[in-house]
């Protein structure tokens, strides 16, 4: 089964707009969230991750949410840029399992 | 350059025949893992080693095997190749089991 579910699928925003992605999780032990950013014929690469203990985490024009409680987490993306049109992933993991992915959202943003 | 080697890039290959992916993790990290991207199923966990002994096995099939050697490259063997099989394969690497940094990937497209 899917463990952590992402939407939506794909979005289009304008130039300097604020695309939010959002997951949810089921899972209680997961105590690692990362959000990865993927580039056509790239692998996956890091943007920016947070524990459970905090509600926000910002880096640059990235912010993570958090939500324990709803067991939900979202990437926001702050006047967003035609360079950040890539697939965007979250992920889960806890302890010494490996982590674990949603499916992707593919992201455009036209100038 | 995210320090994490693959190879080879592409992989064209008929359906029945045997094929490995190698995959040199970054400087200091001790486990390997070996994930499958297709375009439907998202990034899914196959299998993890750490420091040569298997970790985790996600969902890998009975065709498919890997093994980290003591230099700590890995390499993932896939048999009795069916056109389902096409995707692309990435592994990742990580110190501990935060952190993990992605290589390009192997697109392997079975005819």
């Amino acid at each position: 089964q899917q463990q952590v579910k992402q939407s939506p699928q794909s979005l289009i925003v304008q130039k300097g707009g604020i695309p939010i992605i959002n997951c949810a999780y089921e899972n209680t032990a997961f105590d690692y969230f990362p959000w990865y950013q993927q580039f056509p014929g790239k692998g996956p690469a890091l943007l920016i991750a947070i524990r459970p203990d905090v509600s926000e985490k910002k880096e640059g024009r990235f912010t993570i949410s958090f939500n324990k409680s709803a067991k939900q987490f979202s990437l926001h993306i702050m006047d967003s840029q035609p360079g950040d049109s890539a697939t965007y992933f979250c992920a889960a993991l806890s302890g010494n399992t490996p982590l674990v992915f949603g499916k992707g959202t593919r992201l455009s943003v036209i100038a | 350059d995210s320090g994490v080697t693959q190879t080879p890039k592409h992989l064209i290959t008929a359906t029945g025949q045997r094929v490995t992916l190698r995959c040199s993790p970054r400087s200091g990290d001790l486990s390997v893992y070996w994930y499958q991207q297709s375009l439907d199923q998202g990034l899914q966990f196959l299998i993890q080693y750490y420091n040569g002994e298997e970790r985790a096995k996600g969902n890998i099939l009975e065709r498919f095997s890997a093994q980290q050697f003591p230099d700590l490259h890995s390499e993932l063997n896939l048999s009795s190749l069916e056109l389902g099989d096409s995707a692309l394969y990435f592994c990742a690497s990580s110190f501990e089991n935060y952190g993990y940094t992605f290589g390009s990937g192997t697109r392997l497209t079975v005819v």
